[in-house]
């Protein structure tokens, strides 16, 4: 199986506030990876397919890169809304894998 | 606008077996390109991917759960379905259904909690 290991777990930040996180793989998934948000008692939402190609509706302010084994989401002003977890996942392979989530909390 | 929607009993029991159902609305469940899959969350935890099935009726799942699990598909009712047997309290979660492809899971269910317990 493909592991996907996200840095940090969870981060504090404010509003206006740069975010990055990173999502590295256990080996290339070449773009393959794709990032989700997470609210409280919600289904996650897809944010990011292929790496950086964002989803219809999605914020610019969010964006992806990345290939091989290293990947980031970054949040370019963060707003109230955003405050959630992030999961990155793989379809480069079966089983599909998830990251283990980043949580990002207000400071 | 596709929607999915789980349903199936909240509560098993130790060793019995799990039933959930998706109901999707909105769209095609024959399209070709899109993988019908269960996801499980357990409390406060990660997002584990259970398997798939393909309109054409082919299933795949994650090895981690192979042997227990089963994903069917009825296309006249636009549903698919997942059977877990002999579960235990590890198998408490929040199962969602989802559309996959190689491009991610586009579309969630709001999802079921199913808890195990005697």
């Amino acid at each position: 199986d493909i592991q996907l290991t996200q840095s940090p777990s969870s981060l504090s930040a404010s509003v206006g506030d740069r975010v990055t996180i990173t999502c590295r793989a256990s080996q290339s998934i070449t773009i393959y990876l794709n990032w989700y948000q997470q609210k409280s008692g919600k289904a996650p939402k897809l944010l990011i397919s292929a790496a950086s190609s964002l989803q219809s509706g999605v914020p610019s302010r969010f964006s992806g890169s990345g290939s091989g084994t290293d990947f980031t989401l970054t949040i370019s002003s963060l707003q109230p809304e955003d405050f959630a977890t992030y999961f990155c996942q793989q379809s480069f392979s079966t089983p599909w894998t998830f990251g283990q989530g980043t949580k990002v909390d207000i400071k | 606008q596709v929607q999915l929607q789980e349903s199936g009993p909240g509560l098993v029991k130790p060793s019995q077996t799990l039933s959930l159902t998706c109901t999707v609305s909105g769209g095609s469940i024959t399209s070709g390109g899109f993988y019908w899959s269960w996801i499980r969350q357990h409390p406060g935890k990660g997002l584990e991917w259970i398997g798939y099935i393909y309109y054409s009726g082919s299933p795949y799942y994650n090895p981690s759960l192979k042997s227990r699990v089963t994903i069917s598909l009825d296309a006249s009712k636009k549903q698919f379905s997942l059977r877990l047997i002999s579960v235990t309290a590890a198998d408490t979660a929040i199962y969602y259904c989802s559309r996959g492809a190689f491009t991610g899971f586009d579309y969630w269910g709001p999802g079921t909690l199913a808890t195990v317990s005697s």
